[in-house]
């Protein structure tokens, strides 16, 4: 089946920090790859995404790199602010129905 | 438009009562998804609709689960004889059915039902 790991949190940080977060997928078939956030009290929302190997998604400052060859799309960012606080959803979708497979999230709290 | 809409916000319970949920989707969405989040997990996939059609249920989504989209617009999640482990956030998405954004999903902003 489908199933997406990630790095488990929480993760505090300062200010202007450097961030990773590591996500690894297993996949029958060839996925698409997403970041979603979601800040407090707010929904879902998508932050990147990338379809195929090599691609890069990035948003807000935020990059990830599809890497099939170790199947890993981990996300980046090189200076963190107090207002990218969130969880952080790595997630995968297969072509035929687009379904989402989500990780468990990662909390991400960063301190000014 | 303002995005997908979800109704009530927040639905308080007790075991054995029946409940429904709705969901509006973003207006030219056909693929409405329904999925489960509980605490400190991510969502779950519970079902899908294209259009009218509902093309996959989960195996989450027990007897006591039900989902329509009569119109192929709104959609309805009804949970029947509600358990104290029906408890989480049930969370609406949707999308287009093709073109280069067919696997971007958008997210309401979820139902939070709790069985007391």
């Amino acid at each position: 089946g489908n199933s997406v790991t990630q790095m488990e949190g929480p993760v505090t940080l300062s200010e202007e920090a450097f961030l990773t977060i590591n996500c690894t997928y297993t996949a029958t078939g060839y996925p698409s790859l997403f970041w979603y956030v979601q800040y407090p009290g707010e929904g879902l929302q998508l932050l990147l995404k990338a379809t195929k190997a090599d691609d890069k998604g990035s948003n807000k400052g935020f990059e990830a790199t599809y890497r099939k060859e170790t199947t890993s799309f981990h996300l980046e960012k090189g200076s963190v602010q107090v207002s990218d606080s969130a969880v952080y959803f790595c997630a995968l979708s297969i072509s035929n129905d687009y379904k989402l497979s989500f990780g468990a999230g990662t909390t991400v709290t960063v301190r000014a | 438009d303002t995005g997908v809409s979800q109704d009530p916000r927040h639905k308080i319970t007790k075991r054995g009562q029946n409940v429904t949920f709705r969901c509006d989707p973003i207006s030219e969405h056909n693929r409405l998804y329904w999925y489960r989040q509980t605490l400190g997990q991510g969502p779950e996939f519970l079902t899908y609709f294209q259009n009218e059609a509902q093309l996959e249920k989960s195996r989450l989504l027990s007897d006591r689960f039900s989902a329509e989209r009569p119109k192929g617009s709104f959609s309805t999640l009804e949970i029947q004889r509600t358990e104290q482990g029906d408890s989480a956030m049930y969370l609406c998405a949707s999308s287009l059915a093709g073109g280069l954004r067919v696997n971007e999903q958008f997210f309401g902003p979820g139902t939070r039902l709790t069985v007391l």
